[in-house]
């Protein structure tokens, strides 16, 4: 089966930055995923890491380790409209010849951001 | 540019009662389509997915199912709704190759009771 474990809730100050983590142990990986999504809406994507290290965009970065099973989303000078939940997804094979890869999501990181 | 529509936005459905949801794609051609169903306080738990008209994979074993009759048009059915299936029911898209990100449509809160 495929496991993505995320905290389930994290509290940051406004200005702050904050750290986000994902391990996961999958059967097969073909990249990660993170998205954010706001109370009621649609998730949307946020950053994609495929290879080790870290990618950077804006005031959002997202780290990868494979040999670890491990990602975290890096979130600096935090603002009240990042109060959000954030997924983290796998690309894991999926069909019966596992020839196709989806993203398999973790539960989710609801982040709120208090002034 | 790309856009994806669902609908309807809000359902209320009692028990055993049939099931239509739609979600239809604009701007692109031949996309790779997904149907995800999130349950309060769980994660996305994907459906059903789609690469191509009538190529249809299930993921989970349940009283849904879905349909691809055009190319860019993905619907969600069931004949008979559980209490279970409440929740927030998500479509989305993908190139299908590359990196493949996903784009998600507004979704439907569909509440069964």
């Amino acid at each position: 089966g495929q496991n993505i474990d995320q905290p389930t809730e994290m509290t940051a100050t406004e200005g702050a930055i904050v750290q986000i983590n994902c391990t996961y142990q999958t059967s097969g990986f073909n990249g990660l995923f993170w998205y954010q999504q706001h109370a009621g809406e649609a998730p949307t994507f946020l950053s994609y890491n495929v290879l080790d290290g870290l990618e950077e965009k804006g005031r959002f970065s997202s780290f990868l380790s494979r040999s670890k099973g491990y990602s975290y989303l890096l979130l600096k000078e935090l603002q009240m409209k990042d109060s959000a939940s954030y997924l983290c997804a796998v690309r894991t094979p999926h069909g019966l010849s596992g020839g196709s890869y989806i993203p398999t999501f973790g539960r989710g990181t609801s982040l709120i951001v208090h002034p | 540019s790309q856009t994806i529509h669902q609908w309807p936005a809000t359902l209320v459905q009692p028990v055993g009662s049939p099931l239509s949801l739609e979600c239809t794609v604009e701007g692109t051609s031949n996309p790779n389509l997904y149907w995800y169903r999130q349950a309060a306080g769980r994660g996305l738990q994907l459906l059903f997915y789609s690469v191509g008209i009538g190529q249809i994979s299930s993921e989970v074993p349940q009283n849904l199912s879905a349909s691809r009759p055009q190319d860019r048009q993905f619907i969600l059915s069931s004949k008979k709704l559980l209490l279970s299936d409440s929740g927030f029911y998500l479509c989305a898209w993908s190139v299908g190759q590359g990196v493949d990100t996903q784009y998600f449509g507004p979704g439907t809160r569909l509440t069964v009771l």
